[in-house]
């Protein structure tokens, strides 16, 4: 079974601070993926990797940035959190096949106030 | 990537086989049919994909139409663990798919399975 790991189920930052969030997948998968969801508006991509080093701007990558240093894990960072920030960020990964199904962790709930 | 329709909610007697219908008339002939449903507070979990040809694995069912222009996914036998929201997706996969990841997960369809 694939795994997607995620750092935290709930975080709560003030206005300012500098966010880590984590994935970690154990299938060798190539890609992976950052998205948050909130209500009405469905999933919103970030950022995804293609391989280690390599980073893509998803739909809405601003105020965020991401690292990939090692195959198996892929960081979300806020660099300053704000409170439009709130929400769910949900972490993917997918192997470089015909099909890149994607496998999803359990979320993290992020709270900015 | 294609867009899709689905009905906002639909209720299943728990034992009953659920029928959730999808719409893509748009698709085109590199995009892949994919089901994921999400549980209230979870992540999106896979169920099953398919390009033209109906599929089956040990969570669902997977009909396609001829025209590939919409497909159902069905649970044999739901049960109350089977409520969640469903999404469908088309999107092409490797290597046409020059945006990976940006699939659109839309609102859903809220399956409520009754006992």
């Amino acid at each position: 079974d694939v795994k997607v790991t995620q750092s935290s189920r709930y975080l709560v930052k003030r206005t300012g601070e500098k966010v880590f969030l984590e994935c970690v997948q154990d299938m060798d998968h190539e890609n992976m993926f950052w998205y948050r969801q909130d209500p009405g508006l469905g999933l919103r991509l970030i950022y995804f990797s293609y391989d280690v080093k390599m980073k893509e701007k998803g739909d809405i990558p601003e105020g965020y940035s991401v690292s990939r240093e090692k195959k198996e894990r892929f960081s979300l960072i806020l660099e300053s959190a704000s409170t439009n920030q709130t929400s769910m960020y949900l972490c993917a990964s997918s192997r470089r096949d015909v099909s890149e199904t994607q496998y999803f962790g359990p979320g993290t709930r992020l709270l900015v106030l | 990537d294609a867009k899709t329709t689905q009905p906002p909610s639909m209720d299943c007697a728990e034992g009953r086989a659920a029928n959730l219908p999808c719409n893509h008339s748009t698709i085109s002939g590199n995009e892949y049919v994919y089901w994921y449903r999400q549980i209230h507070s979870q992540g999106p979990q896979y169920i099953i994909h398919g390009l033209k040809n109906n599929e089956t694995n040990e969570m669902a069912s997977l009909i396609i139409t001829e025209d590939r222009k919409s497909s159902t996914l069905i649970l044999p036998h739901a049960t109350l663990r089977d409520t969640a929201v469903y999404y469908c997706i088309v999107r092409p996969g490797f290597p046409y798919n020059t945006n990976a990841g940006k699939s659109t997960f839309g609102d859903g369809t809220t399956l409520t399975v009754k006992p």
